[in-house]
Order: structure tokens, then sequence, then C-alpha cells
């Protein structure tokens, strides 16, 4: 199985600020890898797909980049909604398998 | 309106069984691929299963041997029977939609969800 590991797992930040959200696979995925936003008590929320590509009606405050084995997703200037987990998924093969999530919070 | 509803979550014995429920709307169930993903408490997301009735189905090693997705394309719904659970089976289990975009996929429609929890 390929073996996802975002960083950091837990995250401080004030609204307004840059955060980069890092993934790493364990073996190349290409450009397999999603990203997915996860509130408390709602559906996770596809984000960005093929590493790089915005979901249709996501703010363009988000951003993936990235490539065979690593990968970031960047939030350009946080708003109080993006307060959340989130998760990298590859689908490069089978078992899908999900990073084990990043908490961003408060500051 | 694109939407995937989880019915069937409740408290379950050890070694019991249980059989969860996802009705699609705004799409078919016939030639999609539709997913069974779980969040145990305090744990992250972990694929359990998929169904494609065009393909075939799939599932983690984990259920293996206990689980079985089916589909009713006449009732456009994903079942998930689930047999001899533990308590490592207590989740939140989320129905999705998975869309093919060239070689990859992603995760595009995510039900709300229906909580199981496995205890004495």
């Amino acid at each position: 199985d390929i073996q996802m590991t975002q960083s950091p797992s837990s995250l401080s930040a004030s609204v307004g600020d840059r955060v980069t959200i890092t993934c790493r696979a364990s073996q190349t995925i290409n450009t397999h890898l999603n990203w997915y936003q996860h509130q408390p008590g709602r559906a996770p929320k596809l984000l960005i797909y093929a590493a790089s590509r915005l979901q249709s009606g996501v703010p363009s405050r988000f951003s993936g980049s990235g490539s065979e084995t690593d990968f970031t997703l960047t939030i350009s200037s946080l708003q109080p909604e993006d307060f959340a987990i989130y998760y990298c998924q590859q689908s490069f093969s089978t078992p899908i398998t999900f990073g084990q999530g990043t908490r961003l919070n408060v500051k | 309106e694109v939407q995937l509803v989880e019915i069937g979550g409740g408290l379950i014995q050890p070694g019991g069984s249980l059989k969860l429920s996802c009705e699609a709307s705004g799409f078919t169930v016939r030639n999609n691929y539709v997913n069974w993903v779980r969040q145990a408490p305090g744990k992250g997301l972990e694929w359990v299963s998929v169904i494609h009735t065009g393909v075939g189905t799939l599932y983690a090693d984990s259920v293996k041997g206990r689980f079985t997705i089916s589909s009713d394309e006449s009732k456009n719904m994903v079942f998930l029977q689930m047999n001899s659970l533990t308590a490592e089976d207590t989740a939140i289990y989320y129905c999705v939609r998975e869309t093919p975009f060239g070689e990859l996929t992603f995760m595009d429609v995510w039900g709300r969800g229906t909580t199981v929890t496995v205890s004495s």
C-alpha cells in the first residue's frame, strides 16, 4: 500500500496568514493526488484534484502543487471558514490511501 | 442536485451485523464508482470499499471477507453489508462518488455520513 504522510499534523495560524501543508507519498504517484477539507460534523469537501486543479466552486486562495512524491496545499490568505482538517489522498493505486490529516487551528 | 444520503447506522454488539444504505440523487450509480469511506473516533479517513457496476468491487484488507458492497440500480442505491463487527469498525461511514479524470480519479460527492458504534 502507498503511505501518505502529511506535515505538520497540526498548525496554528491567524486570519490572513499564508499556510502551506505538505504531503509525501511513499512511492511515485505522478499527479494522482487530491486534497480535501473536513470540518467536524460535515461531509469532507474536495478542494484540489490532480495535484493542482481547483475543484469548481472552491475559492482561488486554495492552490496545490507537486508531482511524483512531494505535494503541497497552500492557502494564500486564511479566512475564518478555513479552520478545519485537511487530508491528501492518492488515487494512483488500490487501495486508495489518505494522509493522517493536518488540523488547522486558530492561533 | 447531486447528493448522497446514508442511512442504517446504529449501535450493534460485537460479532453482530448491520447493513448501511446509500441513496444517490442527481446521478445514477450505474457505471459510476461509489465508495464507502470511514472515520473512526479521533482518527483520519480510511477507504473501505468501492463498487462499479461495469467493473466490480474492491475491499480494504481490514474488511475483506466480512463486508459486502452491492447496488440496486432500480433504486439508485448502494449498500454495505457488515458482518462480524468489532469495536475497530466503530466509525462514521461516508458514501462517496469517485469520478474518473483521465487516468486518475477524485472523490467529488460525499454524503453526510452515518455513525456505526460497535459496543456491548
